[in-house]
């Protein structure tokens, strides 16, 4: 595709339950980034990928978290037993390796 | 050593005004400084960036300063207009650390008619 597109855009959950965000980068670009981003703060770096493989998950803030790539393509980000902390728009970024970033929309995550 | 300290937390400048954010840094191996602008329900968007063996690089309006000695970098936004109102975030690229940018806290401008 033309950019890097996300689903869902918006997404409420209930404390406790289970959710997936999805991750499409531009066609080509072997490094891809998820980055978590609450309500007026800076971006907070989860996990990197370099075609399927996360050398770095540095990032990832409990075991509830994981991610995984397929086909060094499209990643989907996994939030399990989601906690109200969970909250915040969850922002992917593909890039060639060595260049800069580009930023999908993000899915903004509400847990009740 | 991988910071990036960004300041102002946020900017009121009046219409036409020059708007300045600065970012400074420890770790002489980045070699790489963009510039990202984030809109309200937008995800960050490459704004400008710019490599040490520069001192000034310009795009319309916006313009960075990089000063290595100091290892500090800058926006500047001439004749800032009320659609300029948003996120600016600065950040440093490693080439050695999986390509990984480095991310300043952010400013949130707003520019007012």
């Amino acid at each position: 595709g033309a950019g890097v597109s996300q689903s869902p855009s918006n997404k409420v959950t209930e404390k406790g339950k289970d959710v997936e965000l999805r991750c499409d980068p531009i066609s080509g670009h072997t490094a891809l980034y998820w980055y978590r981003q609450s309500l007026g703060q800076g971006l907070e770096f989860l996990i990197y990928f370099q075609g399927n493989s996360a050398p770095d998950k540095s990032g990832l803030p409990s075991d509830r978290f994981s991610a995984e790539r397929t086909g060094g393509s499209v990643s989907t980000l996994t939030i399990q037993r989601t906690q109200q902390e969970d909250s915040a728009v969850y922002l992917c970024a593909s890039s060639l390796s060595g260049s800069f970033s580009f930023f999908g929309p993000g899915t903004r995550l509400t847990v009740l | 050593q991988q910071q990036v300290k960004q300041s102002p937390q946020s900017l009121i400048v009046q219409k036409g005004g020059i708007s300045i954010i600065n970012c400074a840094y420890e770790n002489t191996a980045f070699d790489y400084f963009p510039w990202y602008q984030q809109f309200p329900g937008k995800g960050p968007a490459l704004l400008i960036a710019i490599r040490p063996d520069v001192s000034e690089k310009k795009e319309g309006r916006f313009t960075i300063s990089f000063n290595k000695s100091a290892k500090q970098f800058s926006l500047h936004i001439m004749d800032s207009q009320p659609g300029d109102s948003a996120t600016y975030f600065c950040a440093a690229f490693r080439p050695d650390s999986n390509y990984q940018l480095i991310w300043g806290a952010g400013t949130k401008l707003i520019i007012k008619p």
